[in-house]
């Protein structure tokens, strides 16, 4: 079953902020953020594990709600080269190996 | 250099003609996994490879055949394309993390395909 991702599409002026959120119905075990240029292939971004654990960038972060299933991904001080389609990806917490992604969230960020 | 190798990267064919996409990756990763991407739908799991010999299905696997003989290679074959399989193709590969795929995926540059 696919996570839901919201917004569908922002627009942002270089220096805002931007938070993209993702949820699923199932539990979870880790939940996987890339973001993706057009045309070209999807880049790892952000990984939460199931307990807290987090690896990242900088001024991208994240936060996974383990109660909810939500995680959420956080762009600080946005820049021109953020611009792209930012997926979700999930692993559900039952052993599965499937790995299934949102449908996308457009970024795009104007001078 | 680490990477996930494609080939071909663009395709045209015709219904009904078999075709193979092949993946090869450097990593000696476990996990393997193609995936399909088309407009407003995202990318959909098509089969994944937890090890030689061992693959399943994903979200989207009628029309597609997947094996693992080798460790490096996770080919993608096409029986009898059809046009609904006009698509972009990402093959991807990452290391298992505690037992389950709690790693980055690397992805391929991905192979465009249209069937007429």
């Amino acid at each position: 079953q696919q996570p839901v991702q919201s917004p569908q599409a922002v627009i942002l002026r270089e220096g805002e902020d931007a938070v993209i959120n993702c949820s699923s119905s199932k539990a979870l075990y880790s939940v996987h953020w890339y973001r993706q240029k057009h045309g070209e292939a999807p880049v790892f971004l952000m990984i939460l594990l199931k307990g807290g654990e987090q690896k990242g960038h900088e001024k991208i972060s994240a936060s996974f709600n383990e109660k909810k299933q939500q995680s959420s991904l956080y762009l600080t001080a946005s820049q021109l080269s953020y611009s792209g389609t930012y997926f979700c990806g999930t692993v559900p917490d039952n052993y599965g190996q499937n790995f299934v992604f949102g449908p996308g969230t457009r970024l795009s960020v104007l001078p | 250099e680490a990477q996930v190798t494609q080939n071909p990267r663009y395709l045209i064919t015709v219904t009904g003609k078999k075709l193979t996409v092949t993946c090869s990756q450097n990593m000696n990763h476990e996990y393997m996994s193609w995936y399909r991407q088309d407009p407003g739908l995202g990318l959909r799991q098509i089969y994944y490879s937890m090890n030689v010999e061992v693959t399943d299905k994903g979200d989207v696997p009628e029309g597609y055949k997947v094996s693992r003989k080798e460790k490096r290679n996770f080919p993608l074959i096409l029986e009898s394309p059809s046009p609904n399989q006009t698509s972009l193709y990402f093959c991807a590969s990452s290391l298992f993390f505690r037992g389950v795929l709690g790693e980055t995926q690397y992805f391929g540059p991905g192979t465009r395909l249209l069937v007429l």
